[in-house]
């Protein structure tokens, strides 16, 4: 069966420092990835998908950015957080279309100070 | 045209009673249309879904109605039970999930004793 992990579950980091969040997914070859964004008590918004090894696209301009380095691992990355980076990110996968079932992981719950 | 609009914001419903859930959307190239349901500290987890074939589809206790002429759907949950207090998120994609999903803002279902 299929699984996927994210860490860390809860960081809290400096208001200029990095950021690298992980995502691996477990059970699946070639799954498209996503990263979402979720502030308290808010939807869900589309940060980056790939489709593929070193394929990215990102959906908002930000100070973020994602890289896929191998087939099963999603990273994303900021060289310095703003305070409004807080929230809650989830990663996800789907296989076939961009657009079918998504399965998301547990979350990384960020707070920036 | 992108949009999916849904409705309540929060909802507060008796333990037994029926919990009814709204979307709207504007773009009629929309053909998958996916609920999901999310526990405070969780990724979200698809609960039921829906192509504009059908007007009904039945899992369980939770329901999915389709109006393609009026571009809605809804998610019904009969015998509300305190377990299903969780958030709720409708979506949409289209061609053939080749495009990538579309998500509601959520509505926050509480159930009562």
């Amino acid at each position: 069966s299929q699984t996927i992990h994210q860490w860390p579950a809860t960081l809290v980091q400096p208001v200029g420092s990095p950021l690298s969040l992980e995502c691996t997914v477990e059970g699946t070859s070639n799954p498209n990835l996503y990263w979402y964004r979720q502030a308290a008590g808010r939807g869900l918004q589309l940060l980056f998908y790939s489709v593929g090894i070193g394929q990215i696209s990102s959906e908002v301009p930000q100070n973020l950015s994602a890289s896929r380095p191998q087939d099963r691992q999603f990273i994303l990355s900021s060289k310095k957080l703003l305070l409004s980076d807080s929230g809650f990110y989830l990663c996800a996968w789907s296989t076939w279309g961009i657009g079918e079932t998504q399965y998301f992981g547990p979350g990384t719950r960020l707070l920036v100070l | 045209q992108q949009q999916v609009k849904q409705s309540p914001q929060s909802l507060i419903v008796q333990k037994g009673g029926i919990s009814i859930i709204n979307c709207a959307y504007e773009n009629t190239a929309f053909d998958y249309f996916p609920w999901y349901q999310q526990f405070p500290g969780k990724g979200p987890a698809l609960l039921i879904a829906i192509r504009p074939d059908v007007s009904e589809k039945k899992e369980g206790r939770f329901t999915i109605s389709f109006n393609k002429s009026a571009k809605q759907f809804s998610l019904h949950i009969m015998d509300s039970q305190p377990g299903d207090s969780a958030t709720y998120f409708c979506a949409a994609s289209k061609n053939f999930g080749n495009e990538k999903l579309t998500f509601g803002t959520g509505t926050r279902l509480t159930i009562i004793p």
